[in-house]
């Protein structure tokens, strides 16, 4: 099946400071990452659509400035959280889209295979 | 309107028991919906999926089943064991793009030995 890790799964940090998540596909590639935010007990936000060699699009209300989204190669997609605040303390999971192919010729569909998550805490 | 919106919020379900989740969704263009299942700490697995062209799908003891006409959904997990227990997604996409995936708000079970 397809494979996607993070790194790292979780990390603490200072206020102020930058953290950088990585999100790798590791038996595929993947022209197209996703990166949720999710709160406790509550279900996955999306904050952005990363395209390999093209610049992310952002979801409504989230700050492009502040979450910085590379996706440099066809299995890397990073998010950088920019002067981290408490506030920025989440649950941050990235998810890669992957073309599942169906026999006799007919058109595949689209899947997303999600990573571990990583848990941010910024004190 | 993008929304699903799944019911209920939490669930408790004896061992052996079946334990049952409901979704609507109003987007007509949804014509792809997978069920996904989150342990703590955990990202999303995929458990199974269903196009509209069907009204069931079964695989072990999940079983979704589909109505398109009234626009709903439901995941039926038959003989629920303890290892069950974790917060269950829907959602809903446009299968030829998936695009993105459109969530429930999730569901957590808690299965009682």
């Amino acid at each position: 099946g397809a494979v996607v890790s993070q790194h790292p799964s979780w990390v603490i940090c200072k206020s102020g400071t930058s953290v950088k998540i990585e999100c790798r596909s590791l038996d595929f590639q993947a022209t197209t990452m996703f990166w949720y935010r999710q709160f406790p007990k509550q279900s996955l936000m999306l904050m952005a659509t990363s395209n390999e060699g093209s610049k992310a699009t952002y979801e409504q209300g989230v700050e492009k400035d502040k979450f910085l989204i590379n996706h440099a190669s066809l299995t890397l997609s990073t998010l950088t959280v920019t002067s981290a605040h408490p506030e920025d303390s989440s649950f941050y999971i990235c998810s890669a889209r992957v073309n599942i192919g169906t026999p006799s010729g007919r058109a595949g569909y689209n899947e997303q295979f999600f990573g571990p998550g990583t848990r941010l805490t910024v004190l | 309107q993008q929304q699903v919106k799944q019911s209920p919020q939490s669930l408790i379900v004896q061992k052996g028991g079946i334990s049952i989740i409901n979704c609507a969704y109003e987007n007509t263009a949804f014509d792809y919906f997978p069920w996904y299942q989150q342990f703590p700490g955990k990202g999303p697995a995929l458990l199974i999926a269903i196009r509209p062209d069907v009204s069931e799908k079964k695989e072990g003891r999940f079983t979704i089943s589909f109505n398109k006409s009234a626009k709903q959904f439901s995941l039926h997990i038959m003989d629920s064991q303890p290892g069950d227990s974790a917060t269950y997604f829907c959602a809903a996409s446009i299968w030829s793009t998936a695009r993105q995936l459109t969530f429930g708000s999730g569901t957590q079970l808690t299965v009682l030995p």
